[in-house]
Order: C-alpha cells, then sequence, then structure tokens
C-alpha cells in the first residue's frame, strides 16, 4: 500500500537558520503531495502541494519540489521565525479503487528558539 | 466564517459511557473524513464518507459508528468508552474524490476527548 515516510523529531532550530525536513512516499501510479502544518492546539491546515512531478509547491517562504525519481518532496525555508514552531505533515493522495485516498507521515514537530 | 467545525471542543467522560462528537462544514465539500490522532501526533484515519456513503471504514472498533445526515454534516458516535480512546478527533472535508482531482483537505479544530 501507498506510505509516506518523515524525518523523526523534533527538529530544533535557532531562528534564522535553514529549515529541511525529509519527506519520501512510495505510491502506485501519480499522486499529489502536500504539505500541511499543525499549530498548537489546532487543526491541521494546508501549508503547500504540487500535484506533478517537478511541480513546486511554495507558501509563506516554505518551498518543496515533487521529485519523482527520488519519490521525495522534502520541506525547505531558508529563515525559520519562532512562528513557524509547529508539527509538519507529509502527505499523498493517490486514486486507488475508485476513490482517492490520503495517506499522512507520522509528523515531524519543529521547535525555533529565539 | 468558520468552515470545517466541531463540537464539542473538549470531552471529559467515564468509562462505559456513550458519547457523540459533532462536525459540520460549509465548503460545499461532499467528501468527510474522521482522523484519531494521538499523544504523539500520530495521525489515523477512522472514516470517509462521500455524498453521505461511506467510502473508507478502517480498521476501528464497531464501538465506533459514524452517521452522515446529509452532505455537510459527518458525526461520530462512540459507545462503551474506554481509556485507550482518549485521544483528539478530527473532523476533516474535500472536494470530489474522483480521479484527477487534487483533494487537499481543510480541518476542524478538534476534539479532545478524555476518559477516566
Amino acid at each position: 500500500g501507498d506510505s509516506v515516510t518523515q524525518m523523526e523529531g523534533p527538529v530544533t532550530l535557532s531562528e534564522e537558520a535553514f529549515l529541511t525536513i525529509n519527506c519520501t512516499y512510495t505510491a502506485t501510479g501519480y499522486p499529489s503531495l502536500f504539505w500541511y502544518v499543525q499549530y498548537p492546539g489546532e487543526g491541521l491546515q494546508l501549508l503547500l502541494k504540487a500535484t506533478k512531478a517537478d511541480d513546486k509547491g511554495s507558501n509563506k517562504g516554505f518551498e518543496a519540489t515533487y521529485r519523482k525519481e527520488t519519490t521525495s518532496f522534502h520541506l525547505e525555508k531558508g529563515s525559520v521565525q519562532v512562528s513557524d514552531s509547529a508539527v509538519y505533515f507529509c502527505a499523498l493522495s493517490a486514486y486507488s479503487g475508485g476513490y482517492q485516498k490520503v495517506t499522512f507521515g507520522t509528523g515531524t514537530k519543529l521547535q525555533v528558539i529565539p | 466564517d468558520t468552515a470545517v467545525s466541531q463540537t464539542p471542543k473538549y470531552l471529559v467522560t467515564q468509562m462505559g459511557n456513550d458519547k457523540s462528537i459533532k462536525c459540520e462544514q460549509n465548503l460545499g465539500h461532499d467528501t468527510m473524513y474522521w482522523y484519531k490522532q494521538d499523544s504523539k501526533k500520530f495521525l489515523k484515519i477512522m472514516f470517509s464518507y462521500n455524498n453521505k456513503e461511506l467510502i473508507i471504514n478502517e480498521t476501528v472498533p464497531n464501538r465506533f459508528s459514524p452517521k452522515s445526515p446529509d452532505k455537510a454534516h459527518l458525526n461520530l458516535h462512540i459507545n462503551s468508552l474506554e481509556l485507550g480512546d482518549s485521544a483528539v478527533y478530527f473532523c476533516a472535508s474535500s472536494r470530489s474524490m474522483g480521479q484527477g482531482v487534487s483533494n487537499e483537505q481543510y480541518f476542524g479544530p478538534g476534539t479532545r476527548l478524555t476518559v477516566t
């Protein structure tokens, strides 16, 4: 079945540091890929997405590129802020058996210290 | 205007009780989901409904029963609550799950269930 593997956290960075959170996937067909963010005490919200190979999703300074050859969708940000502290989930959506099924990674907690 | 809302936000109850969580979305989506998030933030899908029809029913005890009275609502009823049911339950919605559709999900704020 489909799966998403994320680097384990927590990840602790100083403000203005460079962020990378690794995400790799296995899926049949051509999935769409997503990053969701969950701030403390809130539900998940979409951060960015990419629907086909070589697409780059971007939002709020975060970027991720859909790499089919390496089955990866790594999340990057050039300069993190304290307000970026949250849990980040990589996810894929793939069509199978007549419907789209979404598979989430285990989440990576990011803590940014001043 | 809240897109996906859940009630209650907090629910504290004793073992053996029966409780319900309600979810409503005003996005016009026709697919809704229930997820369970444990203390380690691991997110597990429980159910998915498309146009009021059950589409996904993962391995969940039959004490959990979803009900979708219409496309905008998906409720979760839990019978005979157990300590292990303590978690945060999230409702979500998305557009139709057809082929070729990139269906990002919109999540509610969550219901924190504590069973004592």
